[in-house]
């Protein structure tokens, strides 16, 4: 079936570097994708959201883009802190009156002090 | 402020025991509920979700079952837990339209 897919498993950075995480998705008919942060032992936290009319969204040291020609997202957080290392999930939303998400398999971020 | 609570946090079931997991929203009326579940190291697979009372529909084929008996509680159940059922459980809410919200989960092990 449809799903939505990471590049990179692992990615490790050092503080203060900028970090770019990548999803690919392949269902075409999706209109909004959202990032979610996950820490050891917790819920997805989430991070930014983005509707398929824009192409671009900024939030506190985040950034989403999104290419509709490729289907492609990315999340890039600015001036990498130890705190944001988690895993990250970019998810797809089917459904407006359902809401539901199809998540891909994560993208662990790991900062190096 | 809205929030969501799950509980318990851990729980350790022998096999062939019976599950009942509880997760209520407060804050909100009427949400879009959802349950996940979470194998090590992998991505959440959506179990079932609610748009209303009374409204379940299950994602995928499982020893699993869910039940919405308030407006802002949504229960997760099994009669004989399974090895397999080893998991960790989320529960999640949203408006229509807008981002789900996760609550901190139950890690379930069976023995």
């Amino acid at each position: 079936g449809e799903s939505v897919g990471l590049h990179l498993p692992t990615l490790s950075v050092q503080e203060g570097d900028n970090s770019i995480i990548n999803c690919a998705y392949s269902n075409s008919a999706s209109d909004y994708f959202i990032w979610y942060k996950q820490e050891s032992g917790k819920g997805p936290q989430f991070i930014i959201d983005i509707r398929s009319n824009m192409d671009k969204r900024q939030g506190q040291r985040v950034t989403v883009l999104l290419n509709k020609t490729v289907k492609h997202l990315s999340l890039q957080i600015a001036a990498t802190q130890p705190g944001d290392s988690a895993v990250y999930f970019c998810a797809e939303v089917l459904g407006r009156a359902t809401n539901k998400l199809i998540f891909g398999t994560g993208t662990l971020l790991a900062v190096q002090p | 402020s809205q929030t969501i609570h799950q509980w318990p946090a851990t729980l350790v079931q022998p096999v062939g025991s019976p599950l009942s997991l509880e997760c209520t929203v407060e804050g909100t009326s009427n949400p879009n509920l959802y349950w996940y579940r979470q194998a090590a190291g992998r991505g959440l697979q959506l179990l079932f979700y609610s748009v209303g009372i009374g409204q379940i529909s299950s994602e995928v084929p499982q020893n699993l079952s869910a039940s919405r008996p308030q407006d802002r509680q949504f229960i997760l159940s099994s009669k004989k837990l399974l090895l397999s059922d080893s998991g960790f459980y989320l529960c999640a809410w949203s408006p229509q339209g807008r981002p789900q919200h996760f609550g901190d989960g139950t890690r379930l092990s069976i023995l």
